[in-house]
C-alpha cells in the first residue's frame, strides 16, 4: 500500500488560500490520491479524488505533479469552519482500503 | 437520506463485556468498512465487507468479528471487551466495487470506552 507524508500543522488566514501539500511517491500507476478531512472527532469528510489530471469541486482543487510523486490540495478562500485535520489517502487498489496516515492539521485564523 | 448510521453514538463497557457495534448504510453501497481512531492518530481498518457475504481482515482485527447482515447492514462484534479498544469507531461505505474509485462515506462514530 503506498505511503503518504503529510506536514503535521498548518496555519492560513482567513479569506486566504490554503495549499496543503502531500508525498506520495511510492504511488501505483492506477492508484488514486483521495482527500479527506475530520472536525473535530466527526467522521471524516471526503472532499476530493484525482488520478492524474487537477480535479476541482466546488469544495477545493487538486493538482497533482506529473510525475504523480506528489499533489496539493487548494481550498481558495479559507474560513474558520475549515479548520480540520486534511488527511491525504492513496487507496489501496483491489480492497478499497483507505491507509490514513496522521494528516495535516489545518488552523485558520482571523 | 440519513447516509451512513452508526449505532450506538456512546458506549461504557466493563473489561470482559461483550457489544455489537451497528452500522447501517441506505445508499445501496456495495461495500463497507469498520476502522477505529485512538487519539491523536489516524484512522485504522479493523474489517471490511466487498460485497453482501464477504468479509475480510484488515490492519488490526484481533479481538473483533463482523457480520455483513445483508447489504445494508455491518455489525461489529467486542467478544470479551478490554481496556485497549477504548477508541472512536467508525464505520464506512462505497458505492460500486472495491475496485472502483468512487469515495467512501463515514457514518458519525461510535465513542466506546472500556473500565
Amino acid at each position: 500500500d503506498a505511503k503518504t507524508t503529510q506536514p503535521p500543522s498548518m496555519d492560513c488566514a482567513e479569506g486566504r488560500a490554503a495549499n496543503l501539500p502531500c508525498n506520495h511517491s511510492t504511488i501505483s500507476g492506477n492508484e488514486y490520491v483521495y482527500w479527506y478531512r475530520q472536525i473535530h472527532s466527526q467522521g471524516p469528510q471526503y472532499i476530493i479524488h484525482g488520478l492524474k489530471n487537477n480535479e476541482t469541486n466546488e469544495m477545493a482543487s487538486l493538482i497533482i505533479t506529473e510525475d504523480r510523486k506528489s499533489s496539493t490540495l487548494i481550498l481558495p478562500h479559507a474560513t474558520l469552519r475549515d479548520t480540520a485535520v486534511y488527511y491525504c489517502i492513496v487507496r489501496s487498489l483491489g480492497t478499497g482500503k483507505l491507509i490514513f496516515g496522521q494528516g495535516t492539521t489545518l488552523q485558520v485564523k482571523p | 437520506n440519513a447516509g451512513v448510521t452508526q449505532t450506538p453514538k456512546f458506549q461504557v463497557l466493563k473489561t470482559g463485556q461483550s457489544m455489537t457495534l451497528q452500522c447501517a448504510q441506505d445508499m445501496n453501497h456495495n461495500s463497507m468498512y469498520w476502522y477505529r481512531q485512538d487519539p491523536g492518530m489516524g484512522l485504522r481498518l479493523i474489517y471490511y465487507s466487498a460485497s453482501e457475504g464477504t468479509t475480510d481482515k484488515g490492519e488490526v482485527p484481533n479481538g473483533y468479528n463482523v457480520s455483513r447482515l445483508n447489504k445494508r447492514e455491518f455489525s461489529l462484534r467486542l467478544e470479551s471487551a478490554a481496556p485497549s479498544q477504548t477508541s472512536v469507531y467508525f464505520c464506512a461505505s462505497i458505492a460500486g466495487g472495491v475496485t472502483g474509485n468512487q469515495p467512501q462515506h463515514f457514518g458519525d462514530g461510535t465513542r466506546l470506552s472500556i473500565l
